[in-house]
């Protein structure tokens, strides 16, 4: 099993959808988790740190399940400007110590 | 304006050829990073370094080298052994605590001439 394994996607929507991605981790001491999205041919950004008791910016929300191990980010009222791909990265906290662990990426396409 | 700077952009190499790629920060970050990312595929770690002077072997490490001197430099090295270098290159910087992001400079892409 992977350590992160996110939805294999592309996704793809119309504008003003609401969409939502999945992201589960296999390590359970796993301490710490983000969401990034990256554009074509960009860096990785950071959207949103993830925090046990959920949080939320704008029409984005981050959820995690420590029980389950996973992460969700819901995104509402999809704009244009949200088409990229998301990653999911985990801080494993293990020997590494600071290293992190990103997931493959979802791709969104929100259309018009 | 504090932040992460790569230089070059793009950068082409030769057969035989090692080139270096820069990585400046100004965050006052102990820990810096090195990815590669290859078309379609996700980040892979090259070398890390928590502190100056040490540094550490990610997945990939094997054709590539870096240095610590500077808290601020983290410069990668591609040397003639890394036989598909062409790929783009991130540098990352972090913050102490579990709970700090990494935040990455813009990349530079290297192909092969």
């Amino acid at each position: 099993r992977k350590e992160v394994e996110q939805d294999p996607g592309p996704f793809n929507v119309p504008e003003g959808a609401t969409v939502a991605f999945n992201c589960t981790y296999s390590n359970s001491a796993s301490q710490s988790f983000f969401w990034y999205r990256q554009d074509c041919r960009k860096e990785p950004k950071l959207l949103m740190s993830v925090y046990s008791s959920g949080n939320e910016d704008g029409r984005f929300t981050a959820q995690l399940n420590r029980a389950s191990q996973y992460i969700s980010l819901l995104i509402r009222d999809s704009k244009l400007s949200d088409s990229a791909t998301y990653l999911c990265v985990v801080n494993p906290r293990d020997n590494y110590g600071q290293n992190f662990v990103f997931g493959p990426g979802t791709r969104l396409s929100v259309l018009p | 304006d504090g932040g992460i700077t790569q230089s070059p952009k793009y950068l082409f190499r030769k057969e035989g050829q090692n080139v270096t790629l820069s990585c400046e920060q100004n965050l006052n970050h102990d820990a810096m990073y090195w990815y590669r990312q290859d078309p379609g595929q996700g980040l892979r770690l090259i070398y890390y370094s928590q502190i100056v002077n040490d540094f550490q072997k990610g997945d990939i490490a094997e054709g590539y080298s870096v240095s610590r001197e500077k808290k601020e430099s983290f410069p990668l090295t591609v040397t003639s052994a890394q036989k598909n270098p062409t790929a783009f290159y991130l540098c990352a910087s972090r913050d102490r605590g579990f709970d700090q992001p990494q935040h990455f400079g813009d990349g530079t892409r290297l192909s092969i001439l």
